[in-house]
């Protein structure tokens, strides 16, 4: 059974760039979340797909965005990039449980 | 109010030793507080978790012990291993499922041999 797997493991990009990072939930799993974690911190809520629809978000600028396929992965897309904005992207999958499950992040590196 | 305050930032402890995380909380609405496992280049792995209806819980070497009234919880690691050493987070949700998870800053535990 796979758990959660993320592409690309690293990445470069330049400042202005757009950015697309990919994420397949576990199996089974239908509730796909996206978290920002920067060097040193905790995770940072971006916001969370279920059904094809965002159902929550964090405090994050619209040039974050994302979408849900209909085999439930996902796509977390940042426009405009920052150098802020690099961090360790990280996904999580669950069931209608509070259990989530991370992937093993991509690192962005914005230069 | 969705803030999780976590201590220490940094702890180191000899082999077989025991140690303790903490993590405070506001929100009273958070009623689900696991607790997260990251090595370094990893994602996090889910450890153990919690509900506030139970004052403590067992999975092998770790516990969590939670104080509803203090609204503070915190992991214990019995009879720690160098391999161990790790940074954990503690984490706090709400009822209905799927909410987003609010993380503490996070411990850099070393355990030395």
């Amino acid at each position: 059974d796979a758990g959660v797997t993320q592409s690309p493991t690293h990445l470069i990009k330049t400042r202005g760039q757009q950015v697309t990072l990919r994420c397949s939930p576990k199996s089974g799993h239908d509730t796909v979340s996206w978290y920002q974690q920067a060097l040193g911190q905790g995770p940072q809520f971006i916001f969370q797909y279920y059904e094809e629809e965002e159902r929550q978000r964090g405090n994050f600028p619209d040039r974050f965005s994302g979408h849900q396929f209909p085999n439930y992965s996902s796509e977390l897309n940042v426009n405009a990039l920052l150098l802020g904005d690099s961090a360790l992207y990280l996904c999580a999958s669950s069931l209608s449980t509070y259990e989530q499950y991370f992937g093993p992040g991509t690192r962005l590196t914005v230069t | 109010q969705q803030q999780v305050k976590q201590s220490p930032q940094s702890l180191i402890v000899q082999k077989g030793g025991i140690p303790i995380i903490n993590c405070a909380y506001e929100n009273t609405a958070f009623d689900y507080f696991p607790w997260y496992q990251q090595f370094p280049g990893k994602g996090p792995a889910l450890l153990i978790a919690i509900r506030p209806d139970v004052s403590e819980k067992k999975e092998g070497r770790f516990t969590i012990s939670f104080n509803k009234s203090a609204k503070q919880f915190s992991l214990h690691i019995m009879d720690s291993q160098p391999g161990d050493s790790a940074t954990y987070f503690c984490a706090a949700t709400m009822q209905f499922g799927n909410e987003k998870l609010t993380f503490g800053t996070g411990t850099r535990l070393t355990i030395i041999p």
